[in-house]
């Protein structure tokens, strides 16, 4: 069964850092692309980060780049996102998910549960 | 970045009830859509892929159409665990962007 667990999450005031972790299991990690997805309170759903399964290429929204990097270690079956420079507007729940492609069609088929960052003094 | 939009923002329906959701992008995405269905405090959770394929283990009464700019989510027999909030999400190019998502309630 596919399952990943994320990390890490807490509240963190702003102009911060933290590192979120995504632990997946029930299939070869180092065979898909990762991604990262938050949804702000009551809000909908947006993409932050992607990361092939070589750590070859690493994309992101421009809400956070610059001061968000993903990474991974297919070593220890381990997605990451570290996080900087935080602000209020970063608050939300976190979600790693897999990216799934067949013939250029691609979809994000499991997902985390989530966890939560919270940016405030 | 592509603008995708859904509508209704929300509907109220009945179980049994036939519902159609809509999504529309800013440009043409050829079929590279999907469909996320999201219940209160869980992950969303892939319906649709390539914009008319449905996902091993979902029932066979939500269905995709559409190519293009213009795409539909159908649920043909509403049931009482297809309450949820739905989103469309496009893969054709970066930044991948969601709908705004449709909140379906029990009328």
């Amino acid at each position: 069964e596919v399952q990943l667990v994320e990390s890490g999450g807490g509240l963190v005031q702003p102009g911060g850092s933290l590192r979120l972790s995504c632990a997946p299991s029930g299939f070869t990690f180092s065979s898909f692309a990762m991604i990262w997805v938050r949804q702000a309170p009551v809000k909908g759903l947006e993409w932050v980060s992607y990361i092939d399964y070589t750590a070859s290429n690493m994309w992101y929204a421009d809400s956070v780049k610059g001061r968000f990097t993903i990474s991974r270690d297919n070593a220890k079956n381990s997605l990451y996102l570290q996080m900087n420079s935080l602000r209020a507007e970063d608050t939300a729940v976190y979600y790693c998910a897999r990216q799934y492609c067949i013939n250029g069609v691609c979809r994000f088929d499991y997902w985390g549960q989530g966890t939560l960052v919270t940016v405030s003094s | 970045d592509m603008q995708m939009t859904q509508s209704p923002s929300s509907l109220s329906a009945s179980v049994g009830d036939r519902v159609t959701v809509t999504c529309r992008a800013s440009q043409s995405i050829s079929s590279y859509l999907n469909w996320y269905q999201q219940k209160p405090g869980k992950a969303p959770k892939l319906l649709i892929y390539g914009a008319s394929s449905l996902q091993s283990g979902v029932p066979s009464r939500f269905s995709g159409s559409g190519s293009g700019t213009d795409f539909t989510l159908t649920i043909s027999s509403l049931q009482p665990e297809d309450f949820a909030t739905y989103y469309c999400q496009q893969s054709y190019s970066t930044p991948w962007t969601f709908g705004q998502g449709t909140k379906v309630e029990i009328k």
